[in-house]
C-alpha cells in the first residue's frame, strides 16, 4: 500500500528558478491537498483539489500553480521560487465518501530550500 | 471564518506524567474536530476525532472531548511515554459544504524524557 508519494523529499534552488513539488496517490481518492508547514504559522492550505481538473485556492495561493490532468497525481509549482516560499510541503487526500468527518492521509513531506 | 488556537509549546514532561494540550476554536454551525500528531521527520497521522457536541474521542491512550458551550477540544493522556515525543495539531473542518479543508492550529511540540 504505497498511499502518497511526494518528490523530491528535498531540494535546494536558488531565488527565481521553477520548481515543481510531485504528490502521487494510489488510492484514487477524489479530494487532494497542498499545505505548508512553517514555524509559528502551522499548515496552510495553498491550494486544493475536487477531481481531476478541478482546483481551487485555499489560504495562500500566490506565487503557486496546481494543475491535476489524472486523479492520481496533484504537482505543485513555484513559477519563480522566493526565500518566503522556503518551507516544509505536505500532500493530502481524503478518501471519497466520507464527507466532513473524513480522515485526512498526508505523505511525508517535500523540505524545499530557497536560496 | 473558521479558526483554530491550541496552546504553545514546547512541552516538555517528565514519562509518566499527565499530558494536557488545549484547543479552542471558532467556527459557524457543528464542525468535526479532530487531533494529528507529527512524528519527527514524518507526515501528519490522524490520531483522534469527534463528530459532535460532547462525542468524546480516543486512541492510544488519548483522549478529547468535543465541548462545544466552550468551544474547545483539549488533549489529554494520563500517563506519557517518551514514544508520545511528537508535534501534536488541532484541526476542524466545518459541516456542510463539500470543499472538506482542514484548518489546522499552528502545533504543539512535545519531548517526553525518560
Amino acid at each position: 500500500d504505497a498511499g502518497i508519494t511526494q518528490s523530491p523529499r528535498y531540494k535546494i534552488t536558488e531565488t527565481g528558478r521553477q520548481v515543481t513539488l510531485m504528490c502521487h496517490q494510489t488510492w484514487s481518492h477524489s479530494y487532494m491537498f497542498w499545505y505548508r508547514q512553517d514555524l509559528g504559522h502551522g499548515l496552510r492550505l495553498i491550494y486544493y483539489s475536487a477531481a481531476a481538473d478541478i482546483t481551487d485556492k485555499g489560504e495562500v495561493p500566490d506565487g503557486y500553480v496546481v494543475s491535476r490532468s489524472k486523479t492520481e497525481n496533484f504537482p505543485l509549482t513555484l513559477e519563480s521560487a522566493t526565500r518566503s516560499q522556503t518551507s516544509v510541503y505536505f500532500c493530502a487526500s481524503i478518501p471519497p465518501g466520507q464527507g466532513s468527518t473524513g480522515e485526512l492521509f498526508f505523505g511525508e513531506g517535500s523540505r524545499l530550500t530557497v536560496l | 471564518g473558521n479558526s483554530v488556537t491550541q496552546m504553545e509549546g514546547p512541552v516538555t514532561l517528565s514519562e509518566e506524567a499527565f499530558l494536557t494540550i488545549n484547543c479552542t476554536y471558532t467556527a459557524t454551525g457543528y464542525p468535526s474536530l479532530f487531533w494529528y500528531v507529527q512524528y519527527p521527520g514524518e507526515g501528519l497521522q490522524l490520531l483522534l476525532k469527534a463528530t459532535k457536541a460532547d462525542d468524546k474521542g480516543s486512541n492510544k491512550g488519548f483522549e478529547a472531548t468535543y465541548r462545544k458551550e466552550t468551544t474547545s477540544f483539549h488533549l489529554e493522556k494520563g500517563s506519557v511515554q517518551v514514544s508520545d515525543s511528537a508535534v501534536y495539531f488541532c484541526a476542524l473542518r466545518s459541516s456542510g459544504g463539500s470543499n472538506y479543508k482542514l484548518t489546522f492550529g499552528k502545533g504543539t511540540l512535545l519531548t517526553v524524557n525518560p
